[in-house]
């Protein structure tokens, strides 16, 4: 049984630009969830995908967005990179119905 | 407005010792309580959860003290190890599978 996996594992990008991150969820797992993760703080929920639609949104702006794709792996798309965008963006993937997440080791956003 | 509040935001004890992470919460419609442990460069892992319906859990070192009245929860780690040294977050979400608040982490310093 495989873990979720996410690419690249460290990313730079200057402000304005565009960034795609990509996740792998766990074998047997049909949601994705995206989170980021400042320096020092928790996780914040960006939003879920279930069945290739956005189910459940954070308090976000909309140049975050997101797909899931047929095989359950999933993109979180950011537009018009902000300084305050550099975090860790975690990438967790569940079983609709089933408590609890399996956290990927994320992808380190550094915005310059 | 953090929905789930957690303390000490650091702590430090010795091998063999016992340390409590305490977490408090608002919203009377979370109904799954999960705690999970951070190393550094690594997404967070699933360590124990609860469910209202019960005050305690317990697996392996790790216990989990719940007070519904209170609507207060804290972790317990018996015997505690040099290796249980990580970031610790408590979380909580009102449906299953679904969005998760985070508390802010402690962060767990074990001396031999």
């Amino acid at each position: 049984e495989t873990g979720v996996t996410q690419s690249p594992t460290h990313l730079i990008k200057t402000r304005g630009q565009q960034v795609t991150l990509r996740c792998s969820s766990q074998s047997g797992h049909n949601t994705v969830s995206w989170y980021q993760q400042a320096l020092g703080q928790g996780p914040q929920f960006i939003f879920q995908y279930y069945r290739e639609e956005e189910n459940g949104r954070g308090n976000f702006p909309p140049r975050f967005s997101g797909l899931q794709f047929p095989n359950y792996s999933s993109e979180l798309n950011v537009n018009a990179l902000e300084l305050d965008d550099s975090a860790l963006y975690l990438c967790a993937s569940s079983l609709s119905g089933a408590p609890g997440y399996t956290f990927g080791s994320g992808t380190r956003l550094t915005v310059v | 407005q953090q929905q789930v509040k957690q303390s000490p935001q650091s702590l430090i004890v010795q091998k063999g010792g016992i340390p409590i992470i305490n977490c408090a919460y608002e919203n009377t419609a979370f109904d799954y309580f999960p705690w999970y442990q951070q190393f550094p460069g690594k997404g967070p892992a699933l360590l124990i959860a609860i469910r209202p319906d019960v005050s305690e859990k317990k697996e392996g070192r790790f216990t989990i003290s719940f007070n519904k009245s209170a609507k207060q929860f804290s972790l317990h780690i018996m015997d505690s190890q040099p290796g249980d040294s990580a970031t610790y977050f408590c979380a909580a979400s009102a449906n299953t599978g679904n969005q998760f608040y985070f508390g802010t982490g402690t962060s767990l310093t074990v001396i031999p």
